[in-house]
């Protein structure tokens, strides 16, 4: 079983729907979890960062870690063609960061 | 605004050209930096850990006398290819906790290697 496990997609869905992104990982020690948003040929750009479990939100995105499912979930609200991406979950404990493989995220206008 | 500048943003050239990569910290100061291959449609990939004034850490697997790292100053880092081959060819990006080793990594626009 592979460290992290994130669906690659591509998922598309209308303008203004609810996206839910989500990943799940194998090693409890885990305690660090962050989302990245990558537009194709830039770098990752941090989106959210949470430690430890529980919920987290800015604007329209909202995280989610529940460590017991060893799971987390990025949702964003009122979904726009701009948030087009490719997003990765990332996470770490007291080593190097682990990536998702990305799932790839289109919004249709 | 960017927080961690990597230049050059493209670059082409013949096998067995060595290739310099920058990366730097803007606004802060950066003791550790990571260096990351990403091919397409695949996650990313650690290479090494730079470390400012000590020598770097390489994953396993990557040699490093293929991917010299130099992390001369709080803010620079730079990975040289040397002697690219066609093989090499990839996206190669880097980053850099703000604020301390268990922040979150801010990565920068990446490099686009092409060895013909």
């Amino acid at each position: 079983q592979k460290e992290v496990e994130q669906d690659p997609g591509p998922l598309s869905v209308p303008e203004g729907a609810i996206v839910s992104l989500n990943c799940t990982y194998s090693n409890s020690a885990f305690q660090y979890f962050m989302w990245y948003r990558q537009y194709s040929r830039k770098g990752p750009e941090l989106l959210m960062y949470t430690y430890s479990s529980g919920n987290k939100e800015d604007g329209r995105f909202t995280a989610q870690v529940d460590k017991s499912s060893k799971y987390i979930s990025l949702f964003i609200r009122d979904s726009q063609p701009s948030d087009s991406a490719t997003y990765l979950c990332a996470m770490r404990g007291n080593t190097p960061l682990v990536f998702g493989k990305g799932t790839r995220l289109s919004v249709i206008a | 605004g960017a927080v961690v500048s990597q230049h050059p943003s493209r670059v082409i050239c013949k096998s067995g050209t060595s290739v310099k990569i920058e990366c730097r910290s803007l606004d802060f100061q950066a003791t550790t930096m990571f260096w990351y291959r990403q091919f397409p449609k695949k996650s990313l990939m650690l290479m090494a850990t730079s470390n400012e004034g000590s020598k770097a850490t390489y994953e396993q697997g990557v040699e490093k006398d293929k991917f010299l790292i130099n992390h001369a100053s709080l803010t620079l880092s730079t990975l040289t290819v040397t002697s690219a081959h066609p093989e090499d060819s990839s996206f190669y990006i880097c980053s850099a906790p703000i604020g301390g080793s268990n922040q979150p990594q801010h990565f920068g626009d990446g490099t686009r290697l092409s060895i013909l």
